[in-house]
């Protein structure tokens, strides 16, 4: 089965610092695109990266920042100097493209501390 | 592990119809939601439900569309007058808590809708 896992429920940090969010998932495709989503209160989904399968260089988006390891099917994300702001539930997402699927994890709710 | 299911997993439809897009919701769970995912990126909220009625929408969620909770499993989202521009992936998702940035919410597989 496919699947989509966000090993961490919650996590706090203090502003400024570095944080990593963990995703791994599951597939045998080998055309697929992963995102992680943002999703403030307000329950509108900010794509804050995405990252294509064949693509072996790490996307970048600001202070947001992937590791994406293929072989390992990891694909966590790096927020630097983190702020206030950032402070939300971080979804990850597999959609293959063969069976035109999307997957999310169950999401990890980060915490910005002041 | 508990999931939730959506039916049909692809529709295609002509531009003006009317379509209804199915979701059964984990049993237990009370609070419900619909989004969707235009041009493969952007992801929308549309709508929540609890308790029989809408406890929060978008403004992309119009007249157009309602939601309904027929039989007490499913979860169903109407596009009365299918535009070109509704061409998305739908996805339902159910959490048992319903405050923002407190709940667990378990997305489906999403249903991929073509208005032609």
């Amino acid at each position: 089965a496919q699947t989509v896992t966000q090993s961490q429920p919650e996590m706090s940090v203090q502003e400024a610092e570095t944080v990593t969010l963990s995703c791994t998932y599951d597939t045998s495709e080998n055309n697929y695109y992963l995102f992680w989503y943002k999703q403030p209160p307000s329950r509108q989904m900010i794509l804050v990266i995405r990252q294509e399968a064949y693509k072996q260089q790490n996307a970048t988006e600001n202070r947001f920042s992937v590791n994406f390891q293929k072989a390992a099917k990891s694909f966590s994300l790096k927020i630097s100097d983190s702020q206030l702001g950032d402070t939300a539930m971080y979804f990850c997402a597999v959609y293959m493209n063969r069976d035109d699927k999307i997957i999310f994890g169950k999401g990890t709710r980060l915490h910005i501390l002041p | 592990e508990p999931e939730v299911t959506q039916t049909p997993s692809h529709q295609v439809t002509q531009m003006g119809q009317e379509v209804i897009l199915r979701c059964v919701p984990i049993s237990n769970h009370l609070y419900f939601y619909w989004y969707r995912q235009i041009l493969g990126q952007k992801v929308e909220f549309l709508v929540s439900f609890y308790n029989n009625e809408i406890s929060e929408k978008s403004e992309i969620f119009d007249d157009q569309f309602s939601v309904e909770r027929p039989d007490g499993s499913n979860f169903t989202l109407k596009i009365r007058s299918t535009k070109l521009e509704d061409s998305a992936m739908y996805f339902c998702a159910s959490s048992d808590s319903g405050r923002p940035g407190q709940e667990t919410q378990y997305f489906g597989p999403g249903t991929r809708l073509l208005v032609l």
